[in-house]
Protein backbone atom coordinates (compact mmCIF):
# COMPACT_ATOMS: atom_id res chain seq x y z
CA UNK A 1 0.00 0.00 0.00
CA UNK A 2 1.36 3.27 -0.82
CA UNK A 3 1.50 5.97 2.20
CA UNK A 4 -0.30 8.57 -0.41
CA UNK A 5 -3.16 7.85 -2.70
CA UNK A 6 -4.88 9.92 -4.89
CA UNK A 7 -6.59 9.62 -8.11
CA UNK A 8 -4.66 10.89 -11.07
CA UNK A 9 -7.67 11.90 -13.13
CA UNK A 10 -7.51 13.35 -15.62
CA UNK A 11 -10.48 15.46 -13.81
CA UNK A 12 -11.90 18.02 -15.92
CA UNK A 13 -14.34 20.57 -15.12
CA UNK A 14 -16.28 23.96 -16.99
CA UNK A 15 -15.00 27.09 -15.72
CA UNK A 16 -16.78 28.05 -12.50
CA UNK A 17 -17.74 24.75 -11.50
CA UNK A 18 -16.02 23.03 -8.01
CA UNK A 19 -13.38 21.05 -8.63
CA UNK A 20 -13.08 18.06 -5.98
CA UNK A 21 -9.98 16.73 -5.53
CA UNK A 22 -8.97 13.64 -3.10
CA UNK A 23 -5.95 12.10 -1.42
CA UNK A 24 -6.23 9.30 1.61
CA UNK A 25 -3.16 8.16 3.56
CA UNK A 26 -1.89 5.44 4.95
CA UNK A 27 0.00 6.24 8.43
CA UNK A 28 -2.55 6.91 11.28
CA UNK A 29 -0.04 9.03 12.88
CA UNK A 30 0.44 11.38 10.46
CA UNK A 31 -0.07 14.95 11.83
CA UNK A 32 -0.13 17.72 8.87
CA UNK A 33 -1.33 17.58 5.09
CA UNK A 34 -0.18 19.68 2.41
CA UNK A 35 -1.45 20.54 -1.06
CA UNK A 36 0.61 21.96 -3.49
CA UNK A 37 -0.03 22.77 -7.18
CA UNK A 38 2.64 22.52 -10.06
CA UNK A 39 2.28 23.74 -13.19
CA UNK A 40 3.67 21.62 -16.59
CA UNK A 41 7.12 22.24 -16.52
CA UNK A 42 7.13 24.03 -13.24
CA UNK A 43 8.55 23.03 -9.38
CA UNK A 44 5.47 22.63 -6.57
CA UNK A 45 4.01 25.86 -5.36
CA UNK A 46 2.54 25.32 -1.82
CA UNK A 47 -1.53 26.35 -1.76
CA UNK A 48 -2.77 24.70 1.25
CA UNK A 49 -1.73 23.37 4.65
CA UNK A 50 -3.58 21.72 6.87
CA UNK A 51 -2.97 20.13 10.58
CA UNK A 52 -6.76 19.81 12.47
CA UNK A 53 -9.65 18.06 11.23
CA UNK A 54 -12.62 20.27 9.95
CA UNK A 55 -12.15 22.87 6.68
CA UNK A 56 -9.71 25.61 6.40
CA UNK A 57 -9.96 28.29 4.12
CA UNK A 58 -8.56 30.69 1.92
CA UNK A 59 -9.91 32.30 -0.98
CA UNK A 60 -11.11 30.21 -3.13
CA UNK A 61 -9.35 26.63 -1.71
CA UNK A 62 -10.77 24.47 0.88
CA UNK A 63 -9.54 21.96 2.24
CA UNK A 64 -10.86 19.48 4.43
CA UNK A 65 -9.00 17.14 6.73
CA UNK A 66 -10.48 13.90 7.91
CA UNK A 67 -8.05 12.22 10.60
CA UNK A 68 -10.31 8.87 11.15
CA UNK A 69 -10.89 8.04 7.77
CA UNK A 70 -7.26 9.14 6.76
CA UNK A 71 -8.61 11.32 4.22
CA UNK A 72 -7.52 14.84 2.77
CA UNK A 73 -9.41 16.75 -0.15
CA UNK A 74 -9.36 20.20 -2.01
CA UNK A 75 -12.08 21.98 -3.15
CA UNK A 76 -11.51 25.10 -5.77
CA UNK A 77 -14.46 26.55 -5.93
CA UNK A 78 -15.02 29.06 -8.84
CA UNK A 79 -12.55 27.22 -11.40
CA UNK A 80 -10.85 29.06 -13.82
CA UNK A 81 -8.48 28.13 -16.56
CA UNK A 82 -5.56 29.26 -14.35
CA UNK A 83 -6.26 26.50 -12.09
CA UNK A 84 -5.60 23.92 -14.76
CA UNK A 85 -2.75 21.97 -13.45
CA UNK A 86 -1.81 18.60 -11.36
CA UNK A 87 -2.44 18.80 -8.13
CA UNK A 88 -0.30 16.95 -5.21
CA UNK A 89 -1.18 15.52 -1.81
CA UNK A 90 1.86 15.88 0.42
CA UNK A 91 2.05 14.18 4.19
CA UNK A 92 4.16 14.29 7.00
CA UNK A 93 4.31 11.05 9.15
CA UNK A 94 5.10 11.41 12.72
CA UNK A 95 8.22 8.93 13.17
CA UNK A 96 11.17 10.26 15.08
CA UNK A 97 13.70 11.31 12.46
CA UNK A 98 11.77 11.00 9.53
CA UNK A 99 9.58 14.06 11.00
CA UNK A 100 10.69 16.40 8.21
CA UNK A 101 9.95 14.39 4.93
CA UNK A 102 7.27 14.83 3.13
CA UNK A 103 5.13 11.62 1.21
CA UNK A 104 3.55 12.48 -1.53
CA UNK A 105 1.29 11.11 -4.08
CA UNK A 106 1.50 10.71 -7.94
CA UNK A 107 -0.73 14.02 -8.13
CA UNK A 108 -4.51 15.05 -9.96
CA UNK A 109 -4.22 16.63 -12.96
CA UNK A 110 -6.86 19.09 -13.21
CA UNK A 111 -8.12 20.62 -16.35
CA UNK A 112 -10.91 23.54 -16.05
CA UNK A 113 -12.15 24.07 -20.00
CA UNK A 114 -13.95 27.52 -20.68
CA UNK B 1 12.16 37.88 -0.48
CA UNK B 2 14.23 35.50 -2.87
CA UNK B 3 12.83 32.10 -3.13
CA UNK B 4 14.65 28.81 -3.43
CA UNK B 5 17.25 28.83 -6.13
CA UNK B 6 18.72 25.59 -7.70
CA UNK B 7 21.61 25.46 -9.99
CA UNK B 8 21.99 24.35 -13.09
CA UNK B 9 18.44 24.03 -14.27
CA UNK B 10 19.56 21.70 -16.56
CA UNK B 11 22.44 19.30 -16.48
CA UNK B 12 23.32 16.82 -19.45
CA UNK B 13 25.84 14.53 -19.02
CA UNK B 14 26.73 10.82 -20.00
CA UNK B 15 26.79 7.40 -18.54
CA UNK B 16 29.28 7.00 -15.73
CA UNK B 17 30.10 10.82 -15.18
CA UNK B 18 29.87 12.60 -11.61
CA UNK B 19 27.58 15.46 -11.38
CA UNK B 20 26.67 18.29 -8.48
CA UNK B 21 23.59 19.93 -7.87
CA UNK B 22 23.50 23.29 -5.79
CA UNK B 23 20.75 24.13 -3.61
CA UNK B 24 20.58 27.68 -2.09
CA UNK B 25 17.80 27.68 0.46
CA UNK B 26 15.35 31.31 1.56
CA UNK B 27 17.47 33.44 3.57
CA UNK B 28 16.73 32.42 7.23
CA UNK B 29 15.61 28.98 6.63
CA UNK B 30 17.47 25.86 8.36
CA UNK B 31 16.05 22.84 7.29
CA UNK B 32 16.70 22.03 3.67
CA UNK B 33 15.33 19.24 1.85
CA UNK B 34 16.01 17.18 -1.46
CA UNK B 35 13.27 15.23 -3.76
CA UNK B 36 13.85 14.38 -6.76
CA UNK B 37 10.47 13.78 -9.55
CA UNK B 38 10.27 11.73 -12.52
CA UNK B 39 7.36 11.89 -14.87
CA UNK B 40 4.26 11.57 -13.72
CA UNK B 41 5.22 10.47 -10.29
CA UNK B 42 5.11 13.14 -7.11
CA UNK B 43 8.42 13.93 -5.91
CA UNK B 44 10.40 11.20 -3.99
CA UNK B 45 12.04 11.78 -0.62
CA UNK B 46 15.92 12.10 -0.56
CA UNK B 47 17.41 13.62 2.22
CA UNK B 48 17.06 16.72 4.55
CA UNK B 49 19.34 18.90 6.65
CA UNK B 50 18.38 20.40 9.88
CA UNK B 51 21.81 23.23 9.97
CA UNK B 52 24.94 20.99 8.53
CA UNK B 53 23.85 17.92 9.54
CA UNK B 54 21.57 14.85 7.72
CA UNK B 55 18.86 14.62 9.69
CA UNK B 56 17.33 11.44 7.43
CA UNK B 57 19.45 10.59 4.60
CA UNK B 58 17.12 7.11 4.22
CA UNK B 59 15.95 8.00 1.08
CA UNK B 60 19.29 8.12 -0.88
CA UNK B 61 18.72 5.20 -3.17
CA UNK B 62 22.67 4.04 -3.33
CA UNK B 63 25.82 4.98 -1.59
CA UNK B 64 26.22 6.81 -5.51
CA UNK B 65 24.40 9.66 -3.86
CA UNK B 66 25.81 11.80 -1.47
CA UNK B 67 24.77 15.73 -0.28
CA UNK B 68 26.29 18.19 1.95
CA UNK B 69 25.34 20.91 3.71
CA UNK B 70 28.95 22.50 5.01
CA UNK B 71 28.01 26.16 6.45
CA UNK B 72 24.25 25.58 6.96
CA UNK B 73 23.33 26.99 4.52
CA UNK B 74 23.69 25.95 0.53
CA UNK B 75 23.64 22.61 -0.28
CA UNK B 76 24.87 20.38 -2.63
CA UNK B 77 23.94 16.96 -3.93
CA UNK B 78 26.33 14.91 -5.71
CA UNK B 79 26.17 11.77 -7.79
CA UNK B 80 28.84 9.86 -8.75
CA UNK B 81 28.95 7.29 -11.54
CA UNK B 82 25.78 8.47 -12.98
CA UNK B 83 22.98 6.07 -14.93
CA UNK B 84 20.47 6.54 -17.23
CA UNK B 85 18.16 6.12 -14.03
CA UNK B 86 19.23 8.85 -12.78
CA UNK B 87 17.11 10.85 -15.06
CA UNK B 88 14.77 12.98 -13.17
CA UNK B 89 14.28 16.49 -12.02
CA UNK B 90 15.79 17.22 -8.69
CA UNK B 91 13.72 19.73 -6.59
CA UNK B 92 15.60 21.29 -3.58
CA UNK B 93 13.40 22.43 -0.77
CA UNK B 94 13.58 24.62 2.72
CA UNK B 95 11.65 25.55 5.94
CA UNK B 96 12.09 27.49 8.83
CA UNK B 97 13.01 24.45 10.78
CA UNK B 98 12.67 20.66 10.13
CA UNK B 99 9.59 19.34 11.98
CA UNK B 100 5.79 18.07 11.33
CA UNK B 101 4.38 21.51 11.06
CA UNK B 102 6.80 23.28 8.88
CA UNK B 103 6.07 24.61 5.32
CA UNK B 104 8.36 23.33 2.43
CA UNK B 105 9.13 25.58 -0.02
CA UNK B 106 10.38 24.57 -2.88
CA UNK B 107 13.06 25.87 -5.84
CA UNK B 108 12.71 25.64 -9.51
CA UNK B 109 14.37 22.17 -10.08
CA UNK B 110 17.56 20.55 -11.65
CA UNK B 111 16.85 18.48 -14.99
CA UNK B 112 19.37 15.95 -15.34
CA UNK B 113 19.58 13.97 -18.16
CA UNK B 114 21.78 11.22 -18.32
CA UNK B 115 22.86 9.86 -21.88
Amino acid sequence: QKEVEQNSGPLSVPEGAIASLNCTYSDRGSQSFFWYRQYSGKSPELIMSIYSNGDKEDGRFTAQLNKASQYVSLLIRDSQPSDSATYLCAVNHRRGSTLGRLYFGRGTQLTVWP
Amino acid sequence: GAGVSQTPSNKVTEKGKYVELRCDPISGHTALYWYRQSLGQGPEFLIYFQGTGAADDSGLPNDRFFAVRPEGSVSTLKIQRTERGDSAVYLCASSTLAGAFNEQFFGPGTRLTVL
